[in-house]
């Protein structure tokens, strides 16, 4: 089975320029996660999606990001414009039940490294 | 939400047990205590979790205390493929986020 996939990688963008990452879950994994690693800081949760819909987008630190998951398959996150504070890992996370009946964890991606400059 | 407290490096050497601590003294009595790992240049892998009782699958063991305010990660022979960053997380009941702390890094000694 193939892990969940992100790309780009890396990204090394300009302060104020956009940026779109993507993430592939698993398939047939409804629930979709994202995190993120800014520097110096702990993982930090953004959001989670229920197929198409966003159940619960708590974590987006302000209007600048926009997460999309159309037909319900991946997911991209923009962050429109970037700032120098964005840089960081963001990763994502599938898994095929709602965490309430999960016997085992979430699939990670390697994640993608953003560089704002 | 709850927190976990970890220490930042712990040594182990190939082949020995490894015993990862964490503390969790404000678990409430509907947390999870899950594990994950990350490896260099990977995103978080799932270890193991549990709530009451202590766990064991293939890659590690899991140790609740009685009282729930603290577990133990254990690996019980350390390789040198198991050098990460651990962290253990509580989850709510019912919810879907987990609180990262800052993890323990370990490191095996060939």
């Amino acid at each position: 089975e193939a892990g969940v996939t992100q790309f780009p990688s890396h990204s090394v963008i300009e302060k104020g320029q956009t940026v779109t990452l993507r993430c592939d879950p698993i398939s047939g994994h409804d629930n979709l996660y994202w995190y993120r690693r800014v520097m110096g800081k702990e993982i930090k949760f953004l959001l989670h999606f229920v197929k198409e819909s966003k159940q619960d987008e708590s974590g987006m630190p302000n209007n600048r990001f926009l997460a999309e998951r159309t037909g319900g398959t991946y997911s991209t996150l923009k962050v429109q414009p970037a700032e120098l504070e964005d840089s960081g890992v963001y990763f994502c996370a599938s898994s095929q039940v709602v965490p309430r009946h999960l016997n085992y964890g979430y699939t990670f991606g390697s994640g993608t490294r953003l560089t704002v400059v | 939400d709850a927190k976990t407290t970890q220490p930042n490096s712990m040594e182990s050497n190939e082949e020995e047990p490894v015993h990862l601590p964490c503390n969790h003294s404000t678990i409430s009595g509907t947390d999870y205590i899950h594990w994950y790992r990350q490896l260099p240049s990977q995103g978080p892998e799932y270890v193991i979790h549990g709530l009451t009782s202590n766990v064991n699958n293939r890659m590690a063991s899991l140790a609740i205390a009685e009282d729930r305010k603290s577990s133990t990660l254990i690996l019980h022979r350390a390789t040198l493929r198991d050098a990460a960053v651990y962290y253990c997380i509580l989850r709510a009941s019912g919810t879907y986020k987990y609180i990262f702390g800052t993890g323990t890094r370990l490191k095996v000694l060939a």
